[in-house]
């Protein structure tokens, strides 16, 4: 079945701090990659996405690769800001052999940006 | 535009109650997926809905849990004889059906099992 694994957080950086959130992912198909975040007290919104091979996602500043030849699609952001803190989920989204483009999701991480 | 649209925003409940949780998709969205969202085991799929198909409902956790989605629009999930591990956040989600369209999410329904 497909799997999702992302670095365990929780994660504290000072403001203008360099952000990397691996993940890496397991998949029977051809997925589509995902970011979501989810702010304090708020649902989850899209951040970015790839689908297919060396695809960049990109939005706000944050970038993430497809890279099949790892299975891995890390989160980057240059410079982080205090409105950065939540939670950010990476996801894939494959058919793995039935007919439901479920999202499969890792278990988040928990970003706090420290002015 | 509208988003996904789902009450109630929280519910505070007896154990061994029904509950009944909505969700309205984006028009146009032919694909409604239901997640819940716990501490315990994150993210995990419910149901799946896609135009006139059978839902696939591999993911609901017990018969105690079911769902519909009439007209292809509003979904109903619906939870009998609540336990207290039902405790979690419900969100519904909905696209166009297919892998490389992202699913929007609603803010979902905070369940609370007394």
């Amino acid at each position: 079945g497909n799997s999702v694994t992302q670095m365990e957080g929780p994660v504290t950086l000072s403001e203008e701090a360099f952000l990397t959130i691996n993940c890496t992912y397991t998949a029977t198909g051809y997925p589509s990659l995902f970011w979501y975040v989810q702010y304090p007290g708020e649902g989850l919104q899209l951040l970015l996405k790839a689908t297919k091979a060396d695809d960049k996602g990109s939005n706000k500043g944050f970038e993430a690769t497809y890279r099949k030849e790892t299975t891995s699609f890390h989160l980057e952001k240059g410079s982080v800001q205090v409105s950065d803190s939540a939670v950010y989920f990476c996801a894939l989204s494959d058919l793995g052999g039935g007919s439901n483009y479920k999202l499969t999701f890792g278990k988040g991480t928990l970003l706090t940006v420290n002015p | 535009g509208a988003g996904v649209s789902q009450s109630p925003s929280n519910k505070v409940t007896e154990k061994g109650k029904d509950v009944e949780l909505r969700c309205d998709p984006i028009s146009g969205h032919t694909a409604l997926y239901w997640y819940r969202q716990s501490l315990g085991q994150g993210l995990e799929f419910l149901i799946y809905f896609q135009g006139n198909s059978a839902p696939d409902k591999s993911g609901l956790p017990s018969d105690r849990f079911s769902a519909e989605r009439t007209g292809g629009s509003v979904s109903t999930l619906t939870i009998q004889r609540t336990q207290q591990e039902d405790s979690a956040v419900y969100l519904c989600a909905s696209n166009q059906g297919s892998s490389n369209q992202p699913q929007h999410f609603g803010d979902g329904t905070r369940l609370s099992i007394l």
